[in-house]
C-alpha cells in the first residue's frame, strides 16, 4: 500500500513569507505528527493530530500551526518565516495514537528560507 | 519520557554483526524502547521496540537487560546499506504517538 506522502518535496521561501505543507497518512490511519530536523537541533516534535483534533504540541512558536481534515489528511503552515525555519519537515502517520508499535515517516519537505 | 545516551559513532565491516548500545538508566516499568534509523536524506524508519523481553525480526534483534537500564540493537549481518543513524528512544504507549528524538548513533559499514 502507499506510503506517506508529503507535498511538496522541496521548497524555496523569503523572510516574512509563509509556506504550508501537506502530508497524505497511509489509509487508514488516523495519526498524523510532524517533527522538523535541522542540523544543530535535530528532531524536534512539533504536534500530534488525531481525529481532527490537536493531541500533543512541541516548544515551538505560534507561527507553527497545523490542521488535519476529516479523511486524516494534515497540512503544517508557518507564517512570517525567519531563516531559522529552514529545515527538512517531516511527518509521520499511524493507525491511532498512543499505538504500540511504528510510526511511518514521509520523505519530508525540505524548506529553505532565503 | 526517559532519557537515552549513545556514543556518538562507530563503524563495523561489511557482514559481521553490528552491535549498538543505549543507555536508559531512568526507564520507567512501562515505557518501551524503540529503535529507528535515517538514511541520510530519508525519513526515519522503524526498525523494533521491546519492553522486556529480547525481540528479534527481520531486520534485527534487540536485547534489554534484565534491569531494563539498557539495551544493543544487533544488526546480524551488516550491510552498506545500513549505513545510517540510529536512534534510540524511550516510549509511553498510550497517551500520544510523540517520539522524542536523541543525537543517534551514526553507524559506518565499511567494505
Amino acid at each position: 500500500k502507499a506510503g506517506v506522502t508529503q507535498t511538496p518535496r522541496y521548497l524555496i521561501k523569503t523572510r516574512g513569507q509563509q509556506v504550508t505543507l501537506s502530508c497524505s497518512p497511509i489509509s487508514g490511519h488516523r495519526s498524523v505528527s510532524w517533527y522538523q530536523q535541522t542540523p544543530g537541533q535535530g528532531l524536534q516534535f512539533l504536534f500530534e493530530y488525531f481525529s481532527e483534533t490537536q493531541r500533543n504540541k512541541g516548544n515551538f512558536p505560534g507561527r507553527f500551526s497545523g490542521r488535519q481534515f476529516s479523511n486524516s489528511r494534515s497540512e503544517m503552515n508557518v507564517s512570517t518565516l525567519e531563516l531559522g525555519d529552514s529545515a527538512l519537515y517531516l511527518c509521520a502517520s499511524s493507525v491511532t495514537t498512543g499505538a504500540t508499535g511504528e510510526l511511518f515517516f514521509g520523505e519530508g519537505s525540505r524548506l529553505t528560507v532565503l | 519520557d526517559a532519557k537515552t545516551t549513545q556514543p556518538p559513532s562507530m563503524d563495523c565491516a561489511e557482514g559481521r554483526a553490528a552491535n549498538l548500545p543505549c543507555n536508559h538508566s531512568t526507564i520507567s516499568g512501562n515505557e518501551y524502547v524503540y529503535w529507528y534509523r535515517q538514511i541520510h536524506s530519508q525519513g526515519p524508519q522503524y526498525i523494533i521496540h521491546g519492553l522486556k523481553n529480547n525481540e528479534t525480526n527481520e531486520m534485527a534483534s534487540l536485547i534489554i537487560t534484565e534491569d531494563r537500564k539498557s539495551s544493543t540493537l544487533i544488526l546480524p549481518h551488516a550491510t552498506l546499506r545500513d549505513t545510517a543513524v540510529y536512534y534510540c528512544i524511550v516510549r509511553l504507549h498510550g497517551a500520544n504517538s510523540k517520539l522524542t528524538f536523541g543525537k543517534g548513533i551514526t553507524l559506518s559499514v565499511r567494505p
